[in-house]
């Protein structure tokens, strides 16, 4: 079975609302990613984080290992921030990523 | 640093024709991981290079997919004899050390198109 379920599959907000991105993990996470993907662009990492809360801007990524999951918070979002976010999730090998199905996001102005 | 190149951006095969994809990685990188991106698979991996050789390459599909790396400055993924369910964006990333984000540079993909 699927071993990284992402959501929401899709979110749409109005300017200046908060998005809040989950990604849970069916197997005992080894470590997480968050990646960003801009409709025809490449994927651009957004954070590394195999546990605790890391912060860059209006960005917040929160992994709690014991409870398997892993949250992205974007404040005060903006038209700039529409795209598909996606979670990854390191497996043993050290350089296998699993991925999550990622969730596209619009903003609206 | 122009990051990770590949080329082409787009290719159109007919059914049963070859397909030969480049990726230029960033310099300096010794890892090299090629992924497979549909709507319906989501990314899939497909191999991995440290220091050109080849590592794991348990996601290619065996019978018509391959890929080397002759050089530090490029890798190919080749697929023989396309079919339709091999079109997808090709992804192409490489890595100073290990797929940790702060190190895993991602290309713009080659979207290919078998009809």
């Amino acid at each position: 079975g699927q071993q990284v379920q992402q959501s929401p599959a899709s979110l749409v907000l109005q300017e200046g609302e908060n998005a809040e991105l989950q990604c849970n993990f069916s197997t005992s996470l080894n470590s997480m990613q968050w990646f960003y993907q801009r409709p025809g662009g490449s994927l651009v990492s957004l954070f590394y984080n195999p546990s605790g809360t890391k912060q860059s801007g209006r960005l917040t990524s929160t992994t709690v290992i014991k409870e398997r999951r892993s949250s992205l918070h974007i404040s005060s979002s903006q038209t700039t921030d529409s795209g598909t976010y996606l979670c990854a999730m390191l497996m043993d090998s050290n350089y296998q990523l699993i991925w999550g199905s990622g969730t596209k996001l619009i903003i609206k102005p | 640093n122009a990051g990770v190149i590949q080329t082409p951006r787009h290719k159109v095969t007919g059914k049963g024709q070859e397909a030969t994809l480049w990726c230029e990685p960033i310099s300096g990188h010794s890892a090299v991981f090629w992924y497979r991106q549909t709507i319906v698979q989501g990314l899939e991996f497909l191999t991995y290079f440290r220091n050109q050789a080849p590592i794991d390459d348990s996601g290619m599909p065996k019978e018509r997919f391959s890929a080397q790396m002759p050089n530090q400055s490029h890798s190919t993924l080749k697929i023989q004899s396309t079919q339709p369910q091999d079109s997808a964006v090709y992804l192409c990333a490489s890595s100073t050390t290990g797929p940790s984000a702060e190190t895993l540079y991602f290309g713009s993909g080659t979207r290919l198109t078998v009809l």
